[in-house]
């Protein structure tokens, strides 16, 4: 009963590199969202997806890339880290009004 | 664009007593959803309570209740008999019922529960 499996945790980027944040749903869910969390912000939408081979942008979309090629798997690329992407990246996964969020991931980009 | 606001930074409340979260949001929306999420050190984002807004009846769960004033579009929580293990960030959510993919959330109240 996995539900969101985000990975990694935690990293530690440098400015300028990249890197992939992982997220899988065993739920069968069509919807798959990315947000971040910062201080005194709550959480913000980054891009969504709402089936295999479908994304859209969210609130917040720039510097991100997503791509959507199985159901199960939606994950988010940082193509050149920049400190103002230091957050807490949640996935998510919804059925209707039901959303389920992975742990997070807290990136921290020096 | 909906909006939610969250006009409490941080709460504190003694052990065993009420506390109550205020939250209010902004849409011309019709029909929709509200949350409220628990989010405790761990980070986990954890589901409280939902409200359906076509529904009057105030959603409640164990020592959790809202109230819902949808005219006023306020939606707060009340915790009853509060318990250190309440302590977290508390987020309250907006869901659109046209578009389930556009959650709005508040900036959060930190609420301490003392012993």
């Amino acid at each position: 009963n996995a539900g969101v499996t985000q990975t990694p945790k935690f990293q530690v980027l440098k400015t300028g590199q990249s890197m992939t944040l992982q997220c899988a749903q065993d739920m069968n869910h069509e919807y798959m969202s990315w947000y971040r969390q910062d201080p005194g912000m709550g959480l913000r939408l980054i891009h969504y997806s709402v089936g295999a081979g479908i994304t859209d942008q969210g609130e917040v979309p720039n510097g991100y890339n997503v791509s959507r090629s199985t159901t199960e798997d939606f994950p988010l690329r940082l193509l050149s880290a920049a400190p103002s992407q230091t957050s807490v990246y949640f996935c998510a996964s919804s059925r209707g009004s039901r959303a389920f969020f992975g742990q997070g991931t807290r990136l921290t980009v020096v | 664009a909906q909006t939610v606001t969250q006009s409490q930074p941080e709460m504190s409340v003694q052990e065993a007593e009420t506390v109550t979260l205020s939250c209010t949001y902004d849409t011309s929306e019709s029909n929709y959803y509200l949350f409220w999420y628990k989010q405790p050190p761990s980070r986990q984002m954890i589901l409280v309570i939902r409200q359906e807004a076509y529904k009057q009846q105030n959603a409640t769960e164990n020592r959790f209740s809202v109230n819902f004033q949808k005219a006023a579009k306020s939606f707060s929580l009340k915790i009853s008999d509060s318990q250190l293990g309440d302590t977290a960030m508390y987020f309250c959510a907006f869901m659109s019922a046209t578009d389930n993919n556009d959650m709005r959330f508040g900036a959060g109240t930190r609420l301490t529960v003392k012993p």
